[in-house]
């Protein structure tokens, strides 16, 4: 179901700075609409993480930030730490005859 | 601040219809578009369907023809129905708040629906 594509993992020693890549169409992130990160550690529920409107949720560290460019989209991590590995999940809105919300397929993100 | 719970039944057999509960606490469901989302273990994020507080539905095309969303702002429930399911419909179902365009947040803490005889 989900049709915006991301790698299945990336990894990085602590200190590095990792980015995730979410892939999608003229329908949703060409589109010129938001795409929203969740960060999901094993067991529990996906939180939002940040926003291509940067809105960074309180309590979020300025480590992560965003960037978009035509069908895609981009999660950097700078400053890499343990606590960030986890599964990470981009998402936007889609106009097409899909549905109107559309998943990244995640990344799981290892801290070396 | 808004907090989010579901409930399930936990094992549903093969055929049978699923039911699923979300209590929303600490703020009005006004003003939102209240979402289903599910993860089959192991798998991705799918989004099921969504319901504004005016009633106002929208479905996966996917799952259209087996899934009715439901809510009851007199006492702060949403609901979910899946009919005939299929050990496909196994996932965690979690309950999200979120906007027309997104992002979902907060997020129930999920329930874990087996489909299995």
């Amino acid at each position: 179901q989900a049709v915006l594509t991301q790698p299945p993992s990336v990894s990085g020693a602590p200190g590095q700075r990792v980015t995730i890549s979410c892939t999608g169409s003229l329908s949703s992130i060409g589109a010129g609409y938001d795409v929203h990160w969740y960060q999901q550690f094993p067991g529990t529920a996906p939180k939002l993480l940040i926003s291509t409107n940067i809105n960074r949720p309180s309590g979020v560290p300025d480590r992560f930030s965003v960037s978009k460019s035509g069908t895609s989209a981009s999660l950097a991590i700078s400053g890499l730490q343990a606590e960030d590995e986890a599964d990470y999940f981009c998402q936007s809105y889609d106009s097409s005859l899909t549905a109107p919300h559309v998943f990244g397929t995640g990344t799981k993100v290892t801290v070396l | 601040q808004v907090q989010l719970q579901e409930s399930g039944p936990g094992l549903v057999k093969p055929s049978e219809t699923l039911s699923l509960t979300c209590t929303v606490s600490g703020d009005s469901m006004s003003d939102s578009y209240w979402n289903w989302i599910r993860q089959p273990p192991g798998k991705g994020l799918e989004w099921i369907a969504y319901i504004s507080y005016s009633g106002y539905t929208n479905y996966d095309p996917s799952l259209k023809s087996r899934v009715t969303i439901s809510i009851d702002t007199s006492k702060n429930l949403l609901s979910l129905k899946v009919i005939s399911v299929t050990p496909a419909d196994t996932a965690v179902y979690y309950c999200a708040r979120g906007q027309y365009y997104g992002p979902f947040d907060p997020w129930g803490q999920g329930t874990l629906v087996t489909v299995s005889s």
